[in-house]
């Protein structure tokens, strides 16, 4: 398997314009994470999905953020409007959620940049 | 919720000694518990995990202890290498379709 893909892995965007990451997760896993990554905050779960249901985004920093899985192997993670603040490197993580299988897998991440 | 704590935040270590790093989580639940290695500018990455029901994992030169009693957990490191240098960071979990709780991460630097 090719691991969870993420796209794009770099993008520097100007404040107040929409992004959009995306993410697919590893074929056969049934949770999806969103992860954002800052020096000052350290790793904070966004929110994640299992089964493409939302079960967790108390995380989701405020209204610009939402977060859509629309089928088992798409997720994307939207910002809009984007603010210098936001500018983080973004991991998506996927789980099998089957039995004793526990492990969480990243991907490369999205390094985002809003100036 | 969970709430792990991760401890220190960052530990210097000469090439060949040991490094050891402490996590205490909150919930009696958490039955999982990870640890990642993450490389400057890469993702995190699993090295070593252990549950519930085992009190000690050993893998090469990681080690994970666990104490279930008092909430705790442990990565040890041993004949420290400069390739060791990385942030680690320690999770709980409860099992089913729960979130993982991270720790804040531990930045080690091995000296040569």
């Amino acid at each position: 398997d090719a691991g969870v893909i993420q796209s794009p892995r770099h993008e520097v965007t100007e404040m107040g314009q929409e992004v959009t990451l995306r993410c697919k997760p590893i074929s056969g896993h049934n949770s999806l994470f969103w992860y954002r990554q800052t020096m000052m905050r350290g790793l904070e779960l966004l929110i994640y999905f299992n089964n493409n249901v939302p079960i967790d985004d108390s995380g989701m920093p405020e209204d610009r953020f939402s977060a859509k899985m629309p089928n088992a192997s798409f997720s994307t993670l939207k910002i809009q409007p984007s603010e210098p603040r936001d500018s983080a490197v973004y991991f998506c993580a996927s789980r099998p959620d089957r039995g004793v299988v526990d492990t969480i897998y990243f991907g490369e991440g999205s390094w985002l940049t809003v100036v | 919720g969970e709430n792990v704590e991760q401890h220190p935040s960052t530990l210097s270590v000469q090439e060949g000694d040991s490094a050891v790093i402490k996590c205490t989580y909150s919930d009696s639940a958490s039955n999982y518990f990870p640890w990642y290695k993450q490389e400057l500018g890469k993702r995190p990455q699993l090295i070593i995990d252990i549950r519930s029901n085992v009190g000690e994992k050993k893998d090469q030169r990681i080690a994970v202890t666990l104490n279930k009693t008092a909430k705790h957990f442990s990565l040890h490191i041993t004949e420290t290498q400069p390739e060791d240098s990385a942030v680690y960071f320690c999770a709980a979990y409860p099992g089913g379709y729960q979130k993982v709780t991270f720790g804040t991460g531990t930045k080690l630097q091995v000296i040569p």
